[in-house]
């Protein structure tokens, strides 16, 4: 199995432009999480599907941040406008609830950098 | 306001010493206790989880001690090795609910160094 598949892993984009990153789950997953981590702020949870519904978007900090899962193995996490207070680096992880241990596999991480 | 609180930030450790982090929380319905590891430009792994009906697990190095009435965890780390130099974070978890899990709340991580 590749494991959770994210694109790109860097990004490099200037205030004001929209972003977009991906996350593919791993096959047979039905829950994705979009986690963001900063130094100031460590890992913090912006929103987590299951079966390919939100449940919970409250981590989402502002109407700027979207997120979308059209089908089980694809999500996007879109940021429209970007500010340079967005540069962190940005994961996404997969499960699958009803298993004993319930672990979270993460992606490498896409490092955002607004300039 | 912070619910699973980690210290220390930062820890530097002697080759085959012991390594402890710990973690408090606050949330008295988090069920569940995973403590993940991070090595530069990777995403967290999982280490070692546990419940609050058990006061202790290990798996080979690694142990993490649970105080469910003081409401706070540790992770022990035996005869630390460089290769065990990474950032740690420690997490807690609600009960599953709406029909899938909640997201983990980490705590803020702790960078440990074991120096050769």
């Amino acid at each position: 199995d590749a494991g959770v598949i994210q694109s790109p892993r860097h990004e490099v984009t200037e205030m004001g432009q929209e972003v977009t990153l991906r996350c593919k789950p791993i096959s047979g997953h039905n829950s994705l999480f979009w986690y963001r981590q900063t130094m100031m702020r460590g890992l913090e949870l912006l929103i987590y599907f299951n079966n390919n519904v939100p449940i919970d978007d409250s981590g989402m900090p502002e109407d700027r941040f979207s997120a979308k899962m059209p089908n089980a193995s694809f999500s996007t996490l879109k940021i429209q406008p970007s500010e340079p207070r967005d540069s962190a680096v940005y994961f996404c992880a997969s499960s699958l609830v009803g298993d004993s241990n319930e672990k979270l596999f993460f992606g490498s991480g896409t490092q955002l950098s607004v300039l | 306001q912070q619910q699973v609180k980690q210290s220390p930030q930062s820890l530097i450790v002697q080759k085959g010493g012991i390594s402890i982090i710990n973690c408090a929380y606050e949330n008295t319905a988090f069920d569940y206790f995973p403590w993940y590891q991070q090595f530069p430009g990777k995403g967290p792994a999982l280490l070692i989880a546990i419940r609050p009906d058990v006061s202790e697990k290990k798996e080979g190095r690694f142990t993490i001690s649970f105080n469910k009435s003081a409401k706070q965890f540790s992770l022990h780390i035996m005869d630390s090795q460089p290769g065990d130099s990474a950032t740690y974070f420690c997490a807690a978890r609600n009960p599953p609910g709406r029909g899938g899990a909640d997201g983990l709340t980490f705590g803020k991580g702790t960078h440990l160094i074991i120096q050769p």
